[in-house]
């Protein structure tokens, strides 16, 4: 079965102070790793996607999978970045269908 | 010009009653979602359909039934709602259904009373 990680519910920083969310997941193969986030009163969007390999809005995430791992770094938080973050897993075994983890709310404090 | 979007955003019930949500997507995809989100945030998969196949979370109770008249839209109906099913329930839609990149509804928040 799939499952996707995010251990930290809420992480706390200052604006200027690098950010690391967290994600692991469990999935014997190949699968595809997103970030989505929901910013306060807006829907949920795609921020990452793994086979992109792209910056977006300063932040970024490599996949790890020695470490099944896919953690979403930025080295500047902006208070903009407040939001609630989702690590999510795609692969054949589930039917592609996206796995979601618990999520991890980012407060950026000025 | 919204490519997912939902109705109502909020609804508000008795126990035991029915109701449906809607979901519309003008993105000409293939594949369309409903999740769950409870109130710890948590996301959850309830069905997912394209025009081949239904695929149902096997641990969403049978009161729930995902209608799709066309490509382009998947209702969700409840059944005999209960206290439990207060969430916000979130309409995505995707291009293929090997793919997991979504695109989200704004979410309908449901409270049974």
């Amino acid at each position: 079965a799939q499952r996707v990680t995010q251990p930290e519910k809420l992480l706390s920083v200052f604006k200027g102070a690098p950010v690391e969310l967290k994600c692991n997941y469990s999935y014997s193969g190949s699968p595809e790793l997103f970030w989505y986030v929901q910013y306060s009163r807006q829907r949920l969007q795609l921020l990452l996607r793994h086979i992109s390999r792209e910056s977006i809005k300063g932040f970024t995430a490599d996949l790890n999978k020695g470490e099944t791992s896919f953690h979403l770094k930025k080295p500047f938080a902006q208070e903009e970045d407040s939001a609630m973050y989702y690590c999510a897993l795609s692969a054949p075994g589930g039917s592609y269908i996206p796995t979601f983890g618990r999520g991890t709310s980012l407060i950026v404090h000025p | 010009d919204t490519a997912v979007s939902q109705t109502p955003k909020y609804l508000v019930t008795q126990m035991g009653n029915d109701k449906s949500i809607k979901c519309e997507q003008n993105l000409g995809h293939d594949t369309m979602y409903w999740y769950k989100q409870d109130s710890k945030k948590f996301l959850k998969i309830m069905f997912s359909y394209n025009n081949k196949e239904l695929i149902i979370n096997e641990t969403v109770p049978n009161r729930f039934s995902p209608k799709s008249p066309d490509k382009a839209h998947l209702n969700l109906h409840i059944n005999s709602l209960e206290l439990g099913d207060s969430a916000v329930y979130f309409c995505a839609s995707s291009q293929t259904s090997t793919t997991g990149e979504l695109f989200f509804g704004e979410g309908s928040r449901l409270t049974v009373l």
